[in-house]
Formats: C-alpha cells, structure tokens, sequence
C-alpha cells in the first residue's frame, strides 16, 4: 500500500521568505503526482500535477519536482506572500489517490 | 461550469439515523471518488467508480454504499450512521487517463451524535 508522508507539518515564515515543502512516497509505481492547496473550511484546489514521465512542473510562483526512483516530491513556493497561508497536500497517484496529511502554511505580514 | 458539487454542506445525525450525501459533476468525467477528512489522518479514499454503473471499495469502504446510476452523480450512503462517522467528506472527479487533474467538492461537514 502506498504511503504517503509529509513534513514538516506545519511551518511558519515571514512574508517574501522562498520555502520548499516536502512530500514522500514509498511505491515509485506511480502516474502523477499532484499537489493540493486547502484554505480552511474548503475543498481542495489542485495547484500542479507532474506526470511520473516529467521532473518539474511551473506555474507562477510555484515549482513542484518529481524523482521517483528516490521517492520524493518537492514544492518550492518564491516569494512568499499572507495569501500563500493554508495547507499544501501531495498525493501519489496509481488507481487510487494516496494523499499525504499535509503541511500547515503560515506567512506572517 | 459548476465543476464538482456536493449537496448538503452541513448535516448533524443521530446515531442510528441514515442519509444520502450526493455529488455532482458537469464536466462529463469518468471517474468519480469519495472521501473522508479526519484531522491528522489526511484524506482516505471511501469508494470510487471508474464508469456509470461501477462503483470500487477504497481504502476504509465499511458503513457506507454508493451508486453511480447516472454518469454525472455518485450517491455515498450511510445506512445506520456512527459518531466515528463523523467526518467532511469530500467528492472528486476526473477523467479517464494516466495524467490528468482531480477537481474536487466543496466538501459536506457531517457530524453524528
């Protein structure tokens, strides 16, 4: 079964502060992984998806990366802004979509 | 485009009680899923389909059923609701494929006292 970790799990960074956030996954048989942003009390916003045949995806102020032999994903947000504040999930895609817990964003104005 | 909405937003229930939570999607995808939030746990796959007519166990399937009669609805259902039913459960559709996006519900907040 897919496992799927992030950390850390809550972070907290003064405004246009570049931060990386970390996701993990123990079964490299994946199609994509995707990240999520969730804003307290909503649904999830789908923010990038890299395909297991691609390393990176951009958009914006957003880079995710993708090794899949190592089992990790990274999302890397530039200049950070209090807009940015909410909770970034991953989830590894194969059949099902196995998500990670997620990381508690803070940006402090 | 509507994307992916869930009726009803809030519901308390009693122990015991049973109840339809329906999702719908206009964006004619293939896949639909259901989900539940618990804090520290992330999200956990119910029940999916992959077509009309077919519906899957995921990972914590006990307590509840769906249906999928029509291909833009999939009905989860708790037949004698639990207080560790207590949960926002989330629906998500895409279509079918290997590399493309979830777009998911705005969630529906059940409590069960």
């Amino acid at each position: 079964k897919q496992e799927v970790t992030q950390i850390p799990a809550a972070l907290s960074v003064p405004e246009g502060e570049n931060l990386v956030l970390n996701c993990s996954f123990t079964d490299s048989a994946i199609y994509n992984l995707q990240w999520f942003r969730q804003d307290p009390g909503k649904g999830l916003t789908s923010l990038l998806l890299i395909q297991s045949s691609q390393r990176e995806q951009t958009s914006g102020r957003l880079n995710a990366s993708l090794d899949k032999s190592s089992g990790r994903s990274t999302l890397y947000i530039a200049a950070s802004q209090p807009g940015d504040s909410a909770t970034y999930l991953c989830a590894a895609t194969g059949n099902q979509f196995y998500f990670g817990t997620g990381t508690s964003l803070t940006v402090i104005p | 485009n509507a994307g992916v909405t869930q009726t009803p937003k809030f519901r308390v229930l009693k122990t015991g009680q049973s109840m339809t939570l329906l999702c719908a999607q206009d964006m004619n995808h293939e896949y639909m899923y259901w989900y539940r939030q618990d804090p520290g746990m992330g999200l956990r796959l119910i029940h999916y389909s992959v077509g009309e007519g077919t519906t899957a166990k995921g990972e914590v399937p006990d307590g509840y059923n769906v249906s999928r009669l029509k291909k833009q609805n999939f009905l989860l259902g708790l037949e004698s609701a639990a207080p560790s039913q207590t949960s926002v459960y989330f629906c998500a559709s895409r279509s079918a494929g290997a590399g493309v996006e979830q777009y998911f519900g705005p969630g529906t907040r059940l409590t069960v006292t």
